[in-house]
């Protein structure tokens, strides 16, 4: 069975700082997805980021870059320069490449507070 | 091209009424899931389907029911409602292939007395 987990159950940044956010996964799959999500307090459900698990090069988009450690099956984001509108909830996902239509599993989510 | 939409946006029932949550989408997606989400548990899988006439269970499918006769239309059912079931309802649908991500409606918060 997949699972996902994220220890920090909140998290705090000054703006303008970077901040990680911590994801690991546990799956007996070789070929999967991960998956960053941003849900804001209007509720909305925002994709952020995909990696591939045999992506080599760790995705980037923008601001966000996902540290991927395959032997260690993390997934951690980074989001650099934090601004206050990254103030939100964000899940980690993740999908088996076998199953990939329906098996989207979620961590429990991390909230991130930005401090001006 | 209005992506995933879910109607009601709120929804308050009394305990043993049915009701339907709608979903719809437009970007020809084959696949289409129902989530419920609650504090500190993220979003959990209820109901999926990854074709028109085909429905399968997620990992907490009790009192609710699915249908997918179309490929645009997902609607979910809860059957005799619980406050157990108070919680914000998300449809989202995706391409097949691993690499494509789930596009969220914006969510139906259902409220059972």
């Amino acid at each position: 069975a997949q699972k996902i987990t994220q220890t920090q159950p909140g998290m705090f940044v000054q703006e303008k700082e970077a901040v990680t956010l911590d994801c690991t996964y546990d799956t007996s799959d070789q070929s999967y997805g991960l998956f960053w999500y941003k849900q804001p307090s209007s509720g909305e459900m925002i994709f952020l980021i995909y990696q591939g698990s045999y992506d080599e090069q760790n995705a980037t988009e923008g601001r966000y870059s996902l540290n991927f450690q395959k032997a260690r099956k993390s997934a951690n984001l980074v989001i650099s320069a934090s601004q206050l509108g990254d103030s939100a909830m964000y899940f980690c996902a993740m999908r088996a490449a076998w199953n990939y239509g329906q098996n989207f599993v979620f961590g429990p989510g991390t909230r991130l507070s930005v401090l001006p | 091209n209005a992506g995933v939409t879910q109607t009601p946006k709120f929804q308050v029932l009394k305990t043993g009424q049915s009701m339907t949550l709608q979903c719809a989408q437009d970007m020809n997606h084959e696949y289409m899931s129902w989530y419920r989400q609650d504090p500190g548990m993220g979003l959990r899988l209820i109901h999926y389907s990854v074709g028109a006439g085909i429905t399968d269970q997620g990992e907490v499918p009790n009192g609710y029911n699915v249908s997918r006769s179309t490929t645009e239309d997902f609607p979910l059912r809860l059957l005799s409602a619980a406050p157990s079931q108070t919680s914000v309802y998300f449809c989202a649908s995706n391409s097949a292939g691993p690499s494509y991500e789930q596009y969220f409606g914006p969510g139906t918060r259902l409220t059972v007395t």
